[in-house]
């Protein structure tokens, strides 16, 4: 089965800077990359997407980008906000006899005043 | 307009009872979660149902039970709660063959004491 593997486990910017969180998947067959925000007391809610066909994928201050071969996906938040502040889960889809999507162990993203 | 939704919201119970919760999606989606996530946030699948069919069903106690009536309801009843099964519980919701992006419920709070 799919494995997937996410760093940092937790993340403080500043204001107004970046922020970046990595993923690798073991798995050659997943072609569905989602990234998730779940804030507090919430469910997870999607952000941003990619497929394996695609490299990167951009949305306004979210960038995803995909490396096929090393089997990295990123996020990349840029100009972070207050609002920024939250859980993010990398995720990767198997599409075997049944779809199954592989959650990596999330990065708890605190961006700072 | 809530798209996948979830009851109760809070769950509140002693070990050894038993208990259900219940989701409701109103997109049109043929393909129904759950999904478990502990106290370090890890989300990991329980059961998936595609037209009311059970079609993944992770490694979880046979006191757990799903049950589909339709492409629109997925609850889960446990038997015999246990402290371990303290976590909160995601619904979330697909179409199974286009995108697959998975769509989750606010989740349900259960707490075994």
């Amino acid at each position: 089965g799919e494995n997937v593997e996410q760093h940092p486990s937790t993340l403080s910017v500043q204001e107004g800077d970046s922020a970046v969180i990595k993923c690798t998947y073991s798995d050659s067959a997943s072609n569905y990359f989602p990234w998730y925000k779940q804030e507090l007391g919430k469910g997870p809610q999607l952000i941003i997407d990619i497929r394996s066909n695609v490299g990167e994928k951009k949305d306004q201050r979210i960038a995803v980008t995909l490396n096929k071969t090393a089997k990295h996906f990123s996020l990349h938040i840029t100009e972070t906000q207050p609002e920024d502040s939250a859980v993010y889960f990398c995720a990767a889809l198997y599409t075997g006899t049944a779809s199954k999507l592989t959650f990596g162990t999330g990065t708890r993203l605190q961006v700072t005043l | 307009d809530t798209a996948v939704s979830q009851t109760p919201k809070y769950l509140v119970t002693q070990m050894g009872n038993d208990k259900s919760i219940k989701c409701e999606q109103n997109l049109g989606h043929d393909t129904m979660y759950w999904y478990k996530q502990d106290s370090k946030k890890f989300l990991k699948i329980m059961f998936s149902y595609n037209n009311k069919e059970l079609i993944i069903n992770e490694t979880v106690p046979n006191r757990f039970s799903p049950k589909s009536p339709d492409k629109a309801h997925l609850n889960l009843h446990i038997n015999s709660l246990e402290l371990g099964d303290s976590a909160v519980y995601f619904c979330a919701s697909s179409q199974f063959g286009s995108k697959e992006t998975q769509y989750f419920g606010p989740g349900t709070r259960l707490l075994v004491l």
